[in-house]
């Protein structure tokens, strides 16, 4: 079975500084990763995905995310946080052969500080 | 265009109800979801449809029917609506490998 772990619930960050939120993997082959941002009040939408390739994976917003295989880890990361970075952070992960399922972690909420 | 849209946006009702959320996707794509957030932000699959056939069911309450008129169109029926059923119910369409998703509808028993 598949599972997606986000060890931070809460993150705050000052504006300006760099971010990195955590996103584990349960898979035993080659997952699909994806990262996706919830506003208040609003849908998902989708940040970035990791299929295969390049491990470093650039998305909107001036996000990225790199895929370790050994840790398990698809974590994403912003060089410089703007106020309106301020959401709820999701991880999800599929794969080839179910990539009808969808898993998603249970969310970071990242705060930014101006 | 919106490309993921649901109706309503908020729905306020009592114990006992029946209700339904309305889902539509201008997106071309075979398969659409919904999916349940509780009040702890956790987001978990209900139901999928692909080209109007269900193919997925996540052992939600039978007093959930989702409905699919047609490919573009995912309803939902909730049948003696519970306290327990409070949540944000999202609607999502999937292209290859992506899923799109509505704007949710906040759904309030009291």
């Amino acid at each position: 079975a598949q599972s997606v772990t986000q060890p931070d619930i809460h993150i705050t960050v000052s504006e300006g500084a760099s971010l990195e939120l955590r996103c584990n993997y349960s898979y035993g082959a080659t997952p699909y990763l994806f990262w996706y941002v919830q506003s208040p009040g609003q849908g998902l939408q989708l940040l970035l995905k990791y299929f295969s390739g390049d491990t470093l994976v650039q998305g909107i917003k001036g996000f990225e995310a790199e895929f370790k295989r050994s840790q398990s880890s698809f974590n994403l990361r912003k060089p410089s946080v703007h106020w309106s970075d301020a959401a709820e952070y999701f991880c999800a992960v599929s794969n080839q052969y179910n990539f009808n399922k969808f898993y998603f972690g249970s969310g970071t909420k990242l705060n930014v500080k101006p | 265009d919106t490309a993921v849209s649901q109706t309503p946006k908020y729905l306020v009702t009592q114990m006992g109800n029946d209700k339904s959320i309305k889902c539509e996707q201008n997106l071309g794509h075979d398969t659409m979801y919904w999916y349940k957030q509780d009040s702890k932000k956790f987001l978990k699959i209900m139901f999928s449809y692909n080209n109007k056939e269900l193919i997925i069911n996540e052992t939600v309450p039978n007093r959930f029917s989702p409905k699919s008129p047609d490919k573009a169109h995912l309803n939902l029926h909730i049948n003696s609506l519970e306290l327990g059923d409070s949540a944000v119910y999202f609607c999502a369409s999937r292209s290859q490998y992506e899923q799109y998703f509505g704007p949710g509808t906040r759904l309030t028993v009291t």
